[in-house]
């Protein structure tokens, strides 16, 4: 079954901090991933893809077939980075329909 | 913002009772997902229509039913309520490209109460 795991529910940092937002995945097929997230009383949005290897915000997040791993890093935490944060799998039925890890909040602290 | 609507913003409901939640995509999107999340969890994915057909289903009961409209507009209706229910349902549209550079796009949510 397709399952997405981000173990840690929150993560607080300081500004200017590394942050490192941990997702791993069970996939038997290759998989496509995507990260999404949701600012305060805002709506949830794509934030990357594996697929497009981009840096969006300063965010980057590599695939690690070997480890199943797609763990989303920034080298420096800014407070507008404090959000809800998503880890994602497009599953095998429909169209980029996706199934989401349970979310990580990031408190960047000033 | 033109974007996905979604209505009612909240709503509460009976045990027992059954209920329409709307979702109304952006223009020209063909494809709406929809999902369910529970408090403190990720969104779950419910089913997805595209062109007005279900084109993928999750791990629902029956009691949880679809519909797309021409006009981009769709619903999710849930039947029988249950106190499980209780959640914020969100859809979802996105273009229906083929191939992984369709993205979705989100709607604000329904929450919903059942008590």
């Amino acid at each position: 079954a397709q399952r997405v795991t981000q173990p840690e529910k929150l993560l607080s940092v300081f500004k200017g901090a590394p942050v490192e937002l941990k997702c791993n995945y069970s996939y038997s097929g290759s998989p496509e991933l995507f990260w999404y997230v949701q600012y305060s009383r805002q709506r949830l949005q794509l934030l990357l893809r594996h697929i497009s290897r981009e840096s969006i915000k300063g965010f980057t997040a590599d695939l690690n077939k070997g480890e199943t791993s797609f763990h989303l890093k920034k080298p420096f935490a800014q407070e507008e980075d404090s959000a809800m944060y998503y880890c994602a799998l497009a599953l095998d039925t429909g169209r980029r329909a996706l199934t989401f890890g349970s979310g990580t909040r990031l408190q960047v602290q000033p | 913002e033109t974007g996905v609507t979604q209505s009612p913003t909240h709503l509460i409901k009976t045990r027992g009772q059954q209920v329409t939640l709307r979702c109304s995509s952006q223009s020209g999107h063909n494809t709406v997902s929809w999902y369910q999340q529970a408090l403190g969890q990720g969104p779950q994915f419910i089913f997805q229509y595209y062109r007005e057909e279900e084109n993928g289903r999750g791990n629902f009961p029956p009691r949880f039913s679809g519909l797309q409209f021409p006009n981009y507009s769709s619903e999710l209706n849930v039947n029988a309520l249950e106190l499980d229910d209780s959640a914020l349902y969100l859809c979802a549209s996105s273009p229906g490209l083929a191939g992984s550079t369709d993205t979705q796009y989100f709607g604000p949510g329904t929450r919903l109460t059942v008590l």
